[in-house]
């Protein structure tokens, strides 16, 4: 069966930090991997999707990066962040086939002080 | 408008009761996405449709093409049924991208 790890679970950061999210699935190969952030009481923002390795999708500009240095691991990124970088940061997987039924990870609550 | 519509936005209901949370939605799918959003963030896949009506336990969800509409039922609903829903549709522009729903907030209480 396939799994999606996260972490860390919690983050606390200092404005200016940098920031590295990290994302994996097991139990799958060539997944889409996506990125996604709530701030708080609003609906999912799609940040960025990738089809494979080295292969990033942009949404929105931001003060954000994303990465997937392997089929299976995606990595959310920032140089310096910002106060409005808060939020729950979701990652989440699917298959590549017509009804892409997306599987979302336990999520990194960010918090950006 | 957003392409895809919930309502209603906040449910409140006593514990026992029948629930229905509608979806509707203006572009051609492949498929449509039932997910409950838990109080601690966690989500979680509830349905996958696409076409005709589907059942796991105490949830039914069913999808009417023709009228691009979709609902998801909870019978005997009880306090732990409280979380977010989220309909996501799967377009047939040719992405791999979810158009989301606003959501409904359910409330049942004991």
């Amino acid at each position: 069966s396939q799994t999606i790890h996260q972490w860390p679970a919690t983050l606390v950061q200092p404005v200016g930090s940098p920031l590295s999210l990290e994302c994996t699935v097991e139990g799958t190969s060539n997944p889409n991997l996506y990125w996604y952030r709530q701030a708080a009481g609003r609906g999912l923002q799609l940040l960025f999707y990738s089809v494979g390795i080295g292969q990033i999708s942009s949404e929105v500009p931001q003060n954000l990066s994303a990465s997937r240095p392997q089929d299976r691991q995606f990595i959310l990124s920032s140089k310096k962040l910002l106060l409005s970088d808060s939020g729950f940061y979701l990652c989440a997987w699917s298959r590549r086939d017509s009804y892409n039924e997306q599987f979302f990870g336990p999520g990194t609550r960010l918090t950006v002080l | 408008k957003n392409e895809v519509e919930q309502s209603p936005q906040n449910l409140t209901a006593q514990e026992g009761e029948f629930i229905t949370i509608n979806c509707s939605y203006s572009v051609g799918i492949s498929a449509l996405h039932w997910l409950q959003q838990h109080p601690g963030g966690g989500i979680v896949s509830l349905f996958m449709l696409s076409s005709g009506k589907k059942k796991h336990g105490r949830l039914i969800a069913t999808i009417n093409i023709q009228e691009k509409h979709s609902s998801l039922h909870i019978t005997a609903s009880h306090p732990r049924d409280s979380a977010v829903y989220i309909c996501a549709v799967r377009s047939t522009s040719g992405t791999y991208k979810y158009i989301f729903g606003t959501g409904t907030r359910l409330k049942v209480l004991a």
